[in-house]
């Protein structure tokens, strides 16, 4: 059980374009997701949290006209990144919170390369 | 552009010798800590919780010590084998941060067979 999916799994675009990234929860209806992003060989920088129904609430420093979220349904959630330039590539993960508990379930990543 | 990123601690360990990874918190207030194994190119995967009001739990192989005093967590594999080899996170939640994880840097763990 706790699976969590992510659509697609590598990306490269042009800069100036928008990428749209989903995320799903497999086995198991999730009223909260977050979004991560994930530079080389550094720890985990929670971008987002993402509530089915409602407005996505972001962390400090994270722009949400930048960083689109929709959490329309109880198992998917979408991350677009509008306007991609180059210094937005990196690895996002996204993770769904079983309900009730605290535990967070990560997707497998998502890595984009902006050119 | 893309910021300078931290050195990570390492551990490295033999096949079969027992592993020891350590992370420090600093918000009293957590009362909710998880073990994350990350391999590379994945996502975190979910090794073990354990609670504030519990000092030690075991899972398979891995045993989680949380000392709330000096606000210590540790992960002990026994028997570690190549196929631990990752990147592991500690996170935490709880107080104002409910809900939320917090993680730590992360230790690479190298096993030598």
């Amino acid at each position: 059980g706790a699976v969590v999916s992510q659509h697609p799994s590598w990306v490269i675009c042009k800069s100036g374009t928008s990428v749209k990234i989903e995320c799903r929860s497999l086995d198991f209806q999730a009223t909260t997701m977050f979004w991560y992003r994930q530079f080389p060989k550094q720890s985990l920088m929670l971008m987002a949290t993402s509530n089915e129904g409602s407005k996505a609430t972001y962390e400090q420093g994270v722009e949400k006209d930048k960083f689109l979220i929709n959490h329309a349904s109880l198992t998917l959630s979408t991350l677009t990144v509008t306007s991609a330039h180059p210094e937005d590539s990196s690895f996002y993960i996204c993770s769904a919170r079983d309900p009730g508990l605290e535990t967070q379930y990560f997707g497998p990543g998502t890595r984009l390369l902006v050119l | 552009g893309e910021s300078v990123g931290l050195h990570l601690p390492t551990l490295s360990v033999q096949e079969g010798d027992n592993s020891i990874i350590n992370c420090a918190y600093s918000n009293s207030a957590s009362d909710y800590f998880i073990w994350y194994k990350q391999e590379s190119g994945k996502g975190p995967q979910f090794i073990i919780d354990i609670r504030s009001n519990m000092d030690k739990r075991q899972g398979q192989r891995v045993t989680v010590l949380l000392n709330k005093t000096v606000k210590h967590l540790s992960l002990q594999i026994a028997a570690t084998q190549p196929g631990d080899s990752a990147v592991y996170f500690c996170a935490g939640s709880g107080g104002t941060s409910y809900g939320k994880l917090t993680f730590g840097q992360g230790t690479i763990l190298t096993v030598h067979p």
